[in-house]
């Protein structure tokens, strides 16, 4: 299907395990972004990145991982979980954030709980 | 403080009643979005603007550059406008957004 898509939708996990977060997208955008949501604050960015094999720091960056080894995925990992990463992760991608008219589109969000 | 501030962060309103919400930034901006996020959805764009008004259904968001503000009016509010709204801003020159921290709005039948 097109669109960006991310997966699992859902996930418990125990503190100390590694969880990686998928996200897939169709539109071949040249960015990708992850963001965490949690109560109190705006999305806070974790990672983004501008083209396969370039990777930046976000706002929150510690305790996670990414990688883009091909434009369509960008997953996000947990090396060793804590239960203040427990959050709603939202993956998007644009296709050019310097250009005007360029819009985020929004993945479905995984709820990841970390006991 | 955050650079973008939303207000008020929550609203209840019965059907049928004028919404309107409020973003204020500090920051000078090259665009501002307005998102919409249903309980337990996902995230949708709703209005993208840099100057003046636009207008989709029942929808408006306006902006006012000078004073670094923008509202976003429901008209004839109905339960399924129920959501936060997001506002997020992008700073000239930067790749990014900033998020504020929602408006969470009620919708009573």
């Amino acid at each position: 299907d097109a669109g960006i898509t991310q997966s699992p939708r859902y996930k418990i996990t125990e503190t100390g395990r590694q969880v990686t977060l998928m996200c897939h997208q169709t539109w071949s955008h040249s960015y990708m972004f992850w963001y965490r949501q949690d109560l109190g604050h705006g999305l806070r960015l974790i990672y983004y990145s501008a083209a396969a094999d370039i990777t930046d720091k976000g706002e929150v960056p510690d305790g996670y991982v990414v990688s883009r080894s091909k434009t369509e995925n960008f997953p996000l990992t947990l090396e060793s979980a804590t239960r203040s990463q427990t959050s709603v992760y939202f993956c998007a991608s644009s296709e050019n954030p310097d250009r005007w008219g360029d819009e985020q589109y929004f993945g479905p969000g995984t709820r990841l709980t970390v006991t | 403080k955050n650079e973008v501030e939303q207000s008020p962060q929550n609203l209840t309103a019965q059907e049928g009643e004028f919404i309107t919400i409020n973003c204020s930034y500090s920051v000078g901006i090259s665009a501002l979005h307005w998102l919409q996020q249903h309980p337990g959805g996902g995230i949708v764009s709703l209005f993208m603007l840099s100057s003046g008004k636009k207008k989709h259904g029942r929808l408006i968001a306006t902006i006012n550059i000078q004073e670094k503000h923008s509202s976003l009016h429901i008209t004839a509010s109905h339960p399924r406008d129920s959501a936060v709204y997001i506002c997020a801003v992008r700073s000239g020159g930067n790749n990014r957004l900033a998020f504020g921290k929602g408006n969470q709005v009620v919708v009573i039948p």
